[in-house]
């Protein structure tokens, strides 16, 4: 069975930094399509960063040269590291990925980490 | 303001049809790119309901369906139970943005 574990919650000063990670069981991530996409409170999805397969790696406007997406192939787990955090980056941050199906949609996700960036 | 655009609430009673749009532009949804759908209930991760326009993951039912025309998609659900009452989220591509993702701002479906 396919299952990603994300870290817990934290709340972190604006400015500060702060490295989610997602565990990956069942299968490798060597080869994945995974991303994260975040939620503010109250509102809809937003993509965040994404890893292709082939190691290449993009972030959304938004997050450019604050976060950084990376992968552990030892430990099967997936990182966003964010700093310079602000409080508009409040939100639960979802880690997914494309497992099973053939199109570039994301099958499988964390169960949600709750980042507040608040003084 | 999100590049796919939704409604922001749908309604329907029980055993009725309803059907969400998500419009894009030439640049994502009329570009070709493949549109998703996603089912989310409050406090939960998103599920993957229809993938690559009208595709359906094992397990979901076929009470679900998706189509895509032109520059914009629709996901369509019948004979509405009271439990499909939750948020959709359409989820595309954009080759305006370096083919990287993009999502609609999401629809609540209230079931009456």
């Amino acid at each position: 069975e396919v299952q990603l574990v994300q870290s817990g919650g934290v709340m972190v000063q604006p400015g500060g930094s702060l490295r989610l990670s997602c565990v990956v069981s069942g299968v490798s991530i060597s080869n994945k399509y995974m991303s994260w996409v975040r939620q503010a409170p109250g509102k809809g999805l937003e993509w965040v960063s994404v890893i292709y397969s082939a190691g290449s790696s993009y972030n959304a406007d938004s997050v450019q040269g604050r976060f950084s997406i990376s992968r552990d192939h030892s430990n099967n787990t997936l990182y966003l590291q964010m700093t310079s955090l602000r409080v508009e980056d409040t939100a639960v941050y979802y880690c997914a990925s494309r497992i099973s199906v053939t199109a570039m949609a994301f099958d499988y996700w964390g169960q949600g980490a709750l980042v507040t960036v608040s003084s | 303001q999100s590049v796919l655009t939704q409604p922001p609430s749908v309604s329907g009673a029980p055993g009725q049809r309803i059907t969400i749009s998500c419009s894009g532009t030439s640049s994502n949804i009329g570009a070709g790119h493949d549109v998703h759908w996603y089912q989310q209930f409050p406090g939960t991760s998103p599920k993957l309901l229809i993938y690559a326009n009208n595709k359906r993951p094992s397990g979901v039912p076929d009470r679900f369906s998706g189509s895509k025309s032109g520059t914009s998609a629709s996901l369509a659900i019948t004979g509405l139970q009271a439990d499909d009452e939750a948020d959709y989220y359409c989820h595309s591509y954009d080759s305006g943005l370096s083919g990287l993702a993009v999502f609609g701002g999401g629809t609540t479906l209230t079931v009456l």
